[in-house]
């Protein structure tokens, strides 16, 4: 059974910084691209950050594009995004999310993982 | 970046009606690679449908999608109880940004 699960939130200051992971099982990890997605309270989805297989592509959101990295460690099969200079609109539920297999939509969510930014 | 625009931003309706929800896309979206995804309160989104039409694994046929280009929608035949959540589309084309819609409430009359 897939499973991706997250962790990592928390309540961080402004300015500050924090490391969200994503612990997958259930399948050949390095086989996947790999996305993270984010939801700020009572808002809509955002895609925040993708990353190939073998961390040759990454991309970002333009919203968070110098502040947040992406990364993956296949041996541990482990999904990372670090977030830097964190701002209070970054506040949000951060999800990491797989392809479905069958699609490149994605099929498999994790629960998330809530990040808090407030002085 | 492709922008989506999802209408309407609340539909109220009773169980056993149709639901009809539509995705507008800004610009074509590549090779129909336009997802609906389902939501419900405190819990991660669904994949209900894939490639604008193909319903996901375990997602019961009362589900439909159609449409092409810029031009979606998402129908649910015959309300369930459990059907009343928030709906999303995306686009997952060939590369980022592989954007959302803002979302439509599905709530019971």
């Amino acid at each position: 059974e897939v499973q991706l699960v997250e962790s990592g939130g928390g309540l961080v200051k402004p300015g500050g910084s924090l490391r969200l992971s994503c612990a997958a099982s259930g399948f050949t990890f390095s086989s996947y691209t790999m996305n993270w997605v984010r939801q700020a309270p009572g808002k809509g989805l955002e895609w925040v950050s993708s990353i190939s297989s073998g961390s040759s592509y990454i991309y970002y959101a333009d919203s968070v594009k110098g502040r947040l990295t992406i990364s993956r460690d296949n041996a541990k099969n482990s999904l990372y995004l670090q977030i830097n200079s964190l701002r209070v609109e970054d506040t949000a539920v951060y999800y990491c999310a797989r392809e479905s297999g069958y699609s490149s939509s994605w099929g498999y969510w994790g629960q998330g993982t809530l990040v808090t930014v407030s002085s | 970046e492709i922008v989506l625009t999802q209408s309407p931003g609340t539909l109220s309706l009773s169980p056993g009606e149709r639901a009809t929800l539509s995705c507008r896309a800004s610009q074509s979206v590549s090779n129909n690679y336009l997802a609906w995804y389902q939501q419900k309160p405190g819990q991660a989104p669904r994949l209900l449908i894939y490639g604008a039409s193909s319903r996901a694994t375990g997602i019961p046929d009362r589900f439909s999608g159609s449409g092409s280009g810029t031009d979606f929608t998402l129908s649910i035949s015959r309300l369930e109880p459990e059907d009343f959540a928030v709906y999303y589309c995306q686009q997952y084309g060939s590369s980022p940004p592989y954007t959302f819609g803002q979302g439509t409430k599905l709530e019971i009359k």
